[in-house]
């Protein structure tokens, strides 16, 4: 059974531009997470979705934006990159959805975004 | 203040050594996780805990709810245990964690 899995895993942007990163759960899994880690930092968390509904969001601009797919996948927007956007962009998957936590939760390998 | 303090920021140790990581939070939690993570920055779950103990294999994790603390243990620590380890917490209102800083551990042959 495949993890969760983030795409891509690199990607440079420059300030202003828009960006999407994807990321799919492990299946059976209905609750995904958004965390942005900045170098030397623990993670931020940044919106957390259950069943395609948004359940929680973190202290995030409305630059940033998520949705969750009728198969549970899910994408992160970030518009009018700025430097400061530059980090590693983790998803993590859970089967429930109230409280992420509460279960064990699997991360992806992340999507390092840099911007320029 | 961050709701998840780790201690210490930074350890190198010899191979062998018994090696504590402390985290101390400040919410009420319903769980408190240990993670995992390597350089490129995928995260690996150690541990869940919401009281008590857990052990695998060379690595233990313990909290103490009423302290509000969590240690986690390597013991015959190895070079492969190098890696950040992270204390995160989960309130006991809320669908997110809070996350410490990080302790970036080297254990050295």
């Amino acid at each position: 059974d495949a993890g969760v899995t983030q795409s891509p895993t690199h990607l440079i942007k420059t300030r202003g531009q828009q960006v999407t990163l994807r990321c799919s759960p492990i299946s059976g899994h209905k609750s995904v997470s958004w965390y942005q880690q900045v170098l030397g930092q623990g993670p931020q968390f940044i919106f957390q979705y259950y069943e395609k509904e948004e359940r929680g969001r973190g202290n995030f601009p409305d630059r940033f934006s998520a949705r969750q797919f009728p198969n549970y996948s899910s994408e992160l927007n970030v518009n009018a990159l700025l430097l400061g956007d530059s980090a590693l962009y983790l998803c993590a998957s859970s089967y429930q959805g109230g409280g992420i936590g509460r279960t064990e939760a699997f991360f992806g390998q992340g999507t390092r975004l840099t911007v320029v | 203040k961050n709701e998840v303090e780790q201690s210490p920021q930074n350890l190198t140790a010899q191979e062998g050594e018994f090696i504590t990581i402390n985290c101390s939070y400040s919410v009420g939690i319903s769980a408190l996780h240990w993670l995992q993570q390597h350089p490129g920055g995928g995260i690996v779950s150690l541990f869940m805990l919401s009281s008590g103990k857990k052990k695998h294999g060379r690595l233990i994790a313990t909290i103490n709810i009423q302290e509000k603390h969590s240690s986690l243990h390597i013991t015959a620590s190895h070079p492969r245990d190098s890696a950040v380890y992270i204390c995160a917490a989960t309130p006991i209102t809320g669908n997110q964690f809070y996350f410490g800083t990080g302790t970036s551990l080297t254990v050295i042959p």
